[in-house]
Parts: structure tokens; sequence; C-alpha cells
């Protein structure tokens, strides 16, 4: 497709499931971004890849959350054992080379976690 | 690591004035600066940007305006309409090495007719 798209875009789990969170990049992006947006805040970055290769992930708030991205295009964002404060949106990003300032971040439409 | 404070948090206008929405930044390398403006249940969509080699920026009816030696940089939207009404978001990133986005907190722009 032309933009980053995202799935599932709402997903209501229980407290202590896993869930999966899936990617797709504009295609030929070099670098992609996942970000956490809780309700009335700005964006807040999680991760960072550059092709497959995982550059930073010092967003991550625990050992729950794990993301991956092993072919250099679809990422996935897993959260392990879902806590109600994982609640939030998250939006996952690409741009087409790397972290230069020359290259423009494209957002997707997030994907929409309630934790129950 | 890069701080940015973003202001008003709230701003009610009529249709047809002017909306001016104001940043600022901590880290001196940072020389990128987009805007986004986010709809109810959308992503975040890239609306002007400016770099540090810059002091202004225009598209119709929205401008963006840098001073690095303040390092604070501004949006300014015109003959606003009521489809400006979102959440409006700043950000900064620095050039040095890996490095992402840092966002303000958002403002919400309310265009009453």
């Amino acid at each position: 497709g032309a933009g980053v798209s995202q799935s599932p875009r709402y997903k209501v789990a229980k407290r202590g499931q896993d869930v999966a969170l899936r990617c797709d990049p504009i295609s030929g992006h070099v670098s992609l971004f996942w970000y956490q947006q809780a309700l009335g805040q700005g964006p807040e970055f999680l991760t960072y890849f550059q092709n497959e290769a995982q550059l930073d992930k010092s967003g991550l708030p625990s050992d729950r959350f794990f993301a991956e991205r092993p072919e250099g295009s679809v990422s996935t964002l897993k959260i392990q054992r879902t806590q109600q404060e994982d609640s939030a949106v998250y939006l996952c990003a690409s741009s087409l080379g790397g972290t230069g300032a020359g290259n423009t971040i494209y957002f997707g439409e997030g994907s929409w976690l309630t934790v129950v | 690591g890069e701080n940015v404070e973003q202001h008003p948090s709230t701003l009610s206008v009529q249709e047809g004035d002017s909306a001016v929405i104001k940043c600022t930044y901590s880290d001196s390398a940072s020389n990128y600066f987009p805007w986004y403006k986010q709809e109810l249940g959308k992503g975040p969509q890239l609306i002007i940007d400016i770099r540090s080699n810059v002091g202004e920026k225009k598209d119709q009816r929205i401008a963006v305006t840098l001073n690095k030696t303040a390092k604070h940089f501004s949006l300014h939207i015109t003959e606003t309409q009521p489809e400006d009404s979102a959440v409006y978001f700043c950000a900064a990133k620095p050039q040095s090495g890996y490095s992402t986005l840092t966002f303000g907190k958002g403002t919400m722009l309310l265009v009453s007719p």
C-alpha cells in the first residue's frame, strides 16, 4: 500500500494475555520506529530498526516488550503478560533512509490496545 | 536527551482567525523540526517541517519559524477553517549519530464556525 499499515487497529486484551501488533512499513523504507502514545500525550519512542537490525530499544518500558523485524520489512511488537498500564495507542513509523534530518518519518494509523 | 515543551495545550479560535503554537527544545544539536496533525482515531500526519539551515518555511496557509539561538520554533496557521481542528504536535531531532523524534505533548486546536 501507499502508507504505513498496522494491524489490528483495535485490540482488547485481558490482563495477563500476550498480544502481537503488526506493522507493514512503506515499501523500501529502511528505517522503522515504534512509538507508544498514551491518551492526551505525545508519542514516545520505544524502539528503532534499520533494516533487520534493532539499533535502539532504549524506550521499551520493560522486558515484557519485544520487537522484531526479521527480514527488514514487516515488524511485530509483542507485549507479554499485558497490564493495564500498557493500554495506549502503539504507532509504527517508517522513513526511506536512516535517521538523518533529510528523512521524513511517516506514521501509521496506530493499534489501539486496551487491557481490561 | 532532548526535551520539547509545547504551548498552549488547547487553543480555541474563530474561523478565519490565525492560530500560533509554540515549542521550545533543549538540545542545541537538534536540526530537524517537523509538525504533525493528528485527527481523532488516526495517526500523526506530517504537515510541514523545517531544517536548521532556514529560519522560515511556508506552505499555503501554514508557516513555521525557527529561532536556533533561542531554541524555539512556532507553527502559524492563517485563515483557520473548521477542518483545521485537530491535535498538533511539534517534534525535534538531532543530527548527530542515531537519533529519533522527540515530541511535545500536543495542542488541541478548536476552530469554531
